[in-house]
């Protein structure tokens, strides 16, 4: 069965505290690998796409890397406004198209 | 990109009232998926259109949800004859054409059923 792992499930930071967050999948013929941050009461805004082992994309503070197994969200020296939730999701492909399989997140706090 | 717009934002209705919710997606974006999201959880498939055609239904979709894209622009989600389980956000997302393409979402609408 497809399935998206994510931990910890809440992580608090304190301002400049680095830290990773780790997202576990289990899906047939991996597609590329979504992260997305999601503030209270929005929807989730899109951050990287990482499509094959070894890639790594990076955005300011953040940088995701991929491995055959997981994805890390690496966050260095962050913010508060870095404070949300972040999603992982993989493509399931049936018929052409994908849909998303999302874990259940990590609520990121980083206080001053 | 203007993004996607989903209306209403906020929806409270009593138990067994209908409701209809709204999605205008980017607009050169062909592909439309619905999902549910409930608090501390990632989102959850419900349903996916390619213009006009609605190709895929989750399991989660029981027969009171139908969802339509006339003309393969906007698209609307009914419930009808609402439970108390349908509480939830309620998430449109879009994405172009090819399969590996990432999926830009709305703001949702959250449902309250009293």
């Amino acid at each position: 069965e497809d399935q998206v792992t994510q931990s910890p499930e809440a992580l608090r930071l304190q301002e400049g505290e680095s830290s990773s967050l780790n997202c576990s999948y289990t899906v047939s013929g991996l597609r590329g690998l979504f992260w997305y941050r999601q503030d209270p009461g929005k929807g989730p805004e899109f951050l990287f796409t990482l499509y094959s082992a070894g890639e790594e994309k990076e955005k300011e503070r953040l940088k995701a890397t991929l491995t055959k197994k997981e994805s890390f969200l690496h966050i260095t020296a962050p913010k508060p406004e870095d404070s949300a939730t972040y999603l992982c999701a993989v493509p399931v492909v049936s018929g052409g198209y994908n849909k998303l399989i999302f874990g259940a997140g990590t609520r990121l706090a980083v206080h001053p | 990109d203007t993004g996607v717009s989903q209306d209403p934002r906020h929806k409270i209705t009593k138990r067994g009232q209908n409701v209809t919710f709204r999605c205008d997606p980017i607009s050169e974006h062909n592909r439309l998926y619905w999902y549910r999201q409930t608090l501390g959880q990632g989102p959850e498939f419900l349903t996916y259109f390619q213009n006009e055609a609605q190709l895929e239904k989750s399991r989660l979709l029981s027969d009171r949800f139908s969802a339509e894209r006339p003309k393969g622009s906007f698209s609307t989600l009914e419930i009808q004859r609402t439970e108390q389980g349908d509480s939830a956000m309620y998430l449109c997302a879009t994405s172009r054409g090819a399969v590996n393409q990432p999926q830009h979402f709305g703001d949702g609408t959250r449902l309250s059923i009293l």
